[in-house]
């Protein structure tokens, strides 16, 4: 598609739940991105795809939270036992190769209860 | 590492009042450049982007930005605001590696209030 498309729109976790995350990126786009947007501002960089294998993690908290982008099918993140500070929206983000400019899907709001 | 700091937090204006915006970086290399907007309720769009060339570029809905080099700057600039343009705007950046995409370091956004 021409947009990016994440779902769902919100998702309430009581803790220790696990949460799961999907997004859709635009098609023909072979980098996908994922940040955590906490208190309206403040994004942060989580894990990136390129296809399918991982390209940087840097930013992924390692305990809990896992990702994938396999052939065919939309990627996800998973939060296994969800904690209060994981309240936040996930934004994913697709661009092409050689092109720099990242387009966003509408985002998840998650909230931990 | 990149940093990026937006020194105005929350700034307010009364429609057809000019906007400038500052966003300044912190890279140890050649970087490309992004203004986004969240609307209320929306998400990110992209306003404008440097990548190279004219240091002035211009972007959607009247909205212009100015790379200094020197300065480590782009600021973000409009002429006379409207209410429409109330929103958060996030200055962001990358660096330029060889063909790989990398992932975007944002500011901590700027909160714009246009008052009718």
């Amino acid at each position: 598609g021409e947009e990016v498309a994440q779902t769902p729109k919100h998702l309430v976790r009581g803790e220790g739940q696990k949460a799961k995350l999907y997004c859709a990126p635009i098609k023909g786009h072979s980098y996908v991105f994922w940040y955590q947007q906490v208190l309206k501002n403040e994004f942060k960089f989580l894990i990136s795809f390129q296809n399918e294998n991982v390209f940087d993690e840097t930013g992924m908290p390692k305990e809990r939270f896992s990702a994938k982008c396999l052939p065919n099918s939309p990627c996800s993140l998973e939060i296994q036992a969800t904690k209060l500070e994981d309240s936040a929206v996930y934004f994913c983000a697709s661009t092409g190769r050689g092109l720099y400019e990242q387009y966003f899907g509408p985002g998840t709001r998650l909230t931990v209860t | 590492a990149q940093s990026v700091s937006q020194h105005n937090h929350h700034v307010i204006l009364s429609e057809a009042a000019s906007l400038e915006l500052g966003c300044n970086y912190s890279y140890g290399g050649t970087v490309n450049l992004f203004w986004y907007v969240q609307y209320p309720g929306q998400h990110l769009q992209l306003l404008l982007k440097y990548f190279s060339g004219d240091p002035l570029v211009k972007g959607i809905k009247g909205f212009e930005a100015e790379f200094i080099k020197s300065k480590f700057s782009f600021n973000l600039r409009k002429p006379s605001v409207q209410w429409s343009d109330t929103a958060e705007y996030f200055c962001a950046v990358t660096g330029i590696s060889s063909g790989s995409a990398r992932q975007l370091t944002f500011g901590s956004g700027t909160q714009l209030t246009v008052l009718p």
